[in-house]
């Protein structure tokens, strides 16, 4: 079946580092890809998206190309804040489902 | 702004005590979702409703119903909340189907249940 398999967190960074967090898929036919975001006690929120091969989905500086002959959607920032500390979650829509990954955990210090 | 509003944020029952969740949305979308979330695991599906064509997935407990009165609202119930029912329920909704593909979800904040 469908799955999203995310690397493992925590991922520890300092202010103004690079950000990347790989994210690959299986999946039958074209699914649409996200990343969404969770802040500490709050729900999910919509990050960015690409429905299909070669998409780049940006957002508040983060981004993510959806590479079908890798089958990754791997996110990345230039620079993270100690705001950007939170879980991200990778995932996959197919048909009706939405499929999560397992969810990296950033931590971002001054 | 248009959005997914859950209440309470914040619920307790007690063992075995039915408990109902709330789920209501301003964006008029066609499909609403309910997810479990346990402490640093990934949301998992609970069921959706199509407008009103429910659909259960095949491993949620008995335990767990749901109900959508009109387009807008969609309860969760509980009938006997155990121990390993605490965790944050996610309501999310999305536009509709396409080619048989729904559009993105747009999740709420959340109802973390705590089972004493």
């Amino acid at each position: 079946g469908d799955s999203v398999t995310q690397m493992e967190g925590p991922v520890t960074l300092s202010e103004e580092a690079f950000l990347t967090i790989n994210c690959t898929y299986t999946a039958t036919g074209y699914p649409s890809l996200f990343w969404y975001v969770q802040y500490p006690g709050e729900g999910l929120q919509l990050l960015l998206k690409a429905t299909k091969a070669d998409d780049k989905g940006s957002n508040k500086g983060f981004e993510a190309t959806y590479r079908k002959e890798t089958t990754s959607f791997h996110l990345e920032k230039g620079s993270v804040q100690v705001s950007d500390s939170a879980v991200y979650f990778c995932a996959l829509l197919n048909t009706d489902k939405l499929i999560f990954g397992t969810g990296t955990r950033l931590q971002v210090f001054p | 702004d248009a959005m997914v509003i859950q209440n309470p944020r914040y619920q307790v029952t007690q063992f075995g005590k039915p408990v109902t969740l709330s789920c209501s949305q301003t964006l008029n979308h066609n499909v609403m979702y309910w997810y479990q979330q346990k402490s640093s695991q990934a949301p998992k599906l609970l069921f959706h409703y199509y407008d009103k064509d429910f659909n259960n997935e095949a491993d949620t407990p008995d335990n767990f119903q749901s109900r959508r009165p009109n387009t807008s609202f969609c309860f969760l119930d509980i009938r006997s909340p155990g121990l390993g029912d605490a965790a944050m329920y996610l309501c999310a909704t999305s536009r509709d189907r396409l080619a048989g593909v729904s559009d993105t979800q747009y999740f709420g904040p959340g109802t973390r249940l705590t089972v004493l």
